[in-house]
């Protein structure tokens, strides 16, 4: 089975400053992992994925996130929040040998204080 | 650009109706998918279909049922609404690679009164 944790129901952060959402996840085999965000009244939007290759992946809007195999994490990270960065993020997961189930985490929600 | 389009941003349907969601993508993708969206519990996968008329079960398909007769155009159906499946209803579409990302429609907020 495979499953995703996102420990933090909301991250407050000001403008400016760097951003952190986390993210932990479990699969038996392979993980592919993915962060998607959602803005007010909108579906969601792709934003990065880790599948293989470099622990560190660079994504849209400035964004990026680190796979760490040992410790299961893949954080999203932006090293100078923007108001416009306030909005819903999901962290989602699939394992190598699980086909096309995508399971998300609850989501974090984002907000940049001017 | 892939477009995924689903037929109503808001619904309200009385208890017992029959409802219909329809989801159509323009990008010639082989797996769609339908979600249902609930505060704290992000997003979970009703049914998937990765081809035309199969379909697989997610992890809440109870009171769902899917229909796949197109390529591009995938329907999510509650037999008999029920209060507990208020909810924000999302499709998404995919290519076959598993590494591929999925891209989501606008969603559809239904409320069974």
């Amino acid at each position: 089975a495979q499953s995703v944790a996102q420990p933090e129901d909301q991250v407050n952060v000001a403008e400016g400053n760097p951003l952190t959402v986390k993210c932990t996840y479990s699969v038996s085999g392979n993980p592919y992992l993915f962060w998607y965000v959602q803005y007010p009244n909108r579906g969601l939007q792709f934003l990065l994925k880790y599948i293989t290759g470099d622990n560190l992946v660079k994504g849209s809007y400035g964004f990026e996130a680190e796979f760490n195999k040992s410790q299961t994490s893949f954080h999203l990270k932006k090293p100078s929040a923007l108001v416009s960065d306030s909005a819903l993020y999901f962290c989602a997961v699939r394992d190598y040998n699980a086909g096309n189930m995508l399971t998300f985490g609850g989501g974090t929600r984002l907000m940049v204080k001017p | 650009d892939v477009k995924v389009t689903q037929s109503s941003r808001y619904l309200v349907k009385r208890t017992g109706e029959k409802v219909f969601l329809e989801c159509v993508q323009d990008m010639d993708h082989e797996n769609m998918f339908w979600y249902r969206q609930d505060p704290g519990l992000g997003l979970r996968l009703i049914y998937f279909s990765y081809d035309v008329k199969m379909k697989e079960k997610g992890d809440i398909p109870e009171g769902y049922s899917v229909s796949r007769e197109k390529k591009e155009r995938f329907s999510l159906i509650l037999e008999s609404a029920s209060t507990n499946q208020t909810s924000m209803y999302l499709c998404a579409s995919s290519l076959i690679d598993s590494r591929d990302e999925q891209y989501f429609g606008p969603g559809t907020r239904l409320t069974v009164t």
